[in-house]
């Protein structure tokens, strides 16, 4: 199995300001995801990452508000810029990992749990 | 267009039987996968059908049938742990490596 690190874990920002979250895969991978989720809902899928290009952002999220690096097949990072309440969320990232039938298997970070004042 | 319906909250008794739906509705259907997510954490995978069919893996089955555009997860004997929130998802053509999550189902287990 994949291990992915990512922190902050949890942030209180105020509003105005950015965040940086940073994503480490232990392994190469080819594409990464990077999710917001309301508690108790579903994941929102905000872009996808692939090395060496821009991010793909689905409708609703744009590269000025949210940022995207991914230097290298192991690392990323997502910025959430000029901070509102409305972006309070729990942050996600994941990538698939593996061959063949366990490459549908998405594997995610931790979590950044983040709270705008 | 796409989407998936699964039920919002099921309830059960440990140490029982429950089966959790999902029917999708998908341009170009891939596969069908299963998470698990319990609260504070991060979604974990628990399964993934291509085929129709049964796959199990321990107390927990996944069922495919790819004609009715339906699938279920299947926990067996039911431990307090299981209560979590369990979503299912599509890999969809069209959307080229994305999954195409289902709104979850939050399973609460009565002892």
């Amino acid at each position: 199995s994949a291990v992915i690190s990512q922190k902050p874990s949890r942030d209180i920002c105020q509003r105005g300001t950015s965040l940086t979250i940073q994503c480490q895969v232990d392994s190469q991978v080819t594409m990464m995801f990077w999710y917001r989720q309301q508690p108790g809902q579903s994941l929102t899928l905000i872009a996808t990452a692939n090395q060496g290009s821009e991010a793909t952002y689905e409708s609703g999220f744009v590269i000025d508000k949210f940022p995207i690096s991914r230097p290298n097949l192991t690392f990323s990072t997502l910025t959430v810029s000029n901070m509102s309440p409305e972006d309070s969320s729990i942050y996600l990232c994941s990538a698939f990992y593996g061959q063949g039938k366990t490459n549908e298997k998405l594997f995610f970070g931790s979590g950044t749990q983040l709270s705008v004042l | 267009g796409q989407s998936l319906e699964q039920p919002s909250e099921v309830t059960a008794v440990e140490g029982a039987i429950v089966q959790i739906n999902c029917t999708y509705q998908t341009s170009g259907f891939y596969g069908l996968s299963w998470y698990q997510q319990h609260d504070g954490g991060a979604p974990t995978f628990l399964s993934y059908n291509a085929l129709d069919g049964l796959e199990e893996t321990g107390r927990f089955s996944s069922f495919l049938s790819r004609s009715d555009s339906y699938g279920y997860l299947l926990l067996q004997e039911l431990q307090m742990k299981d209560s979590a929130s369990y979503f299912c998802a599509v890999r969809d053509l069209k959307s080229n490596y994305q999954l195409i999550w289902g709104a979850g189902t939050k399973l609460i287990i009565k002892p």
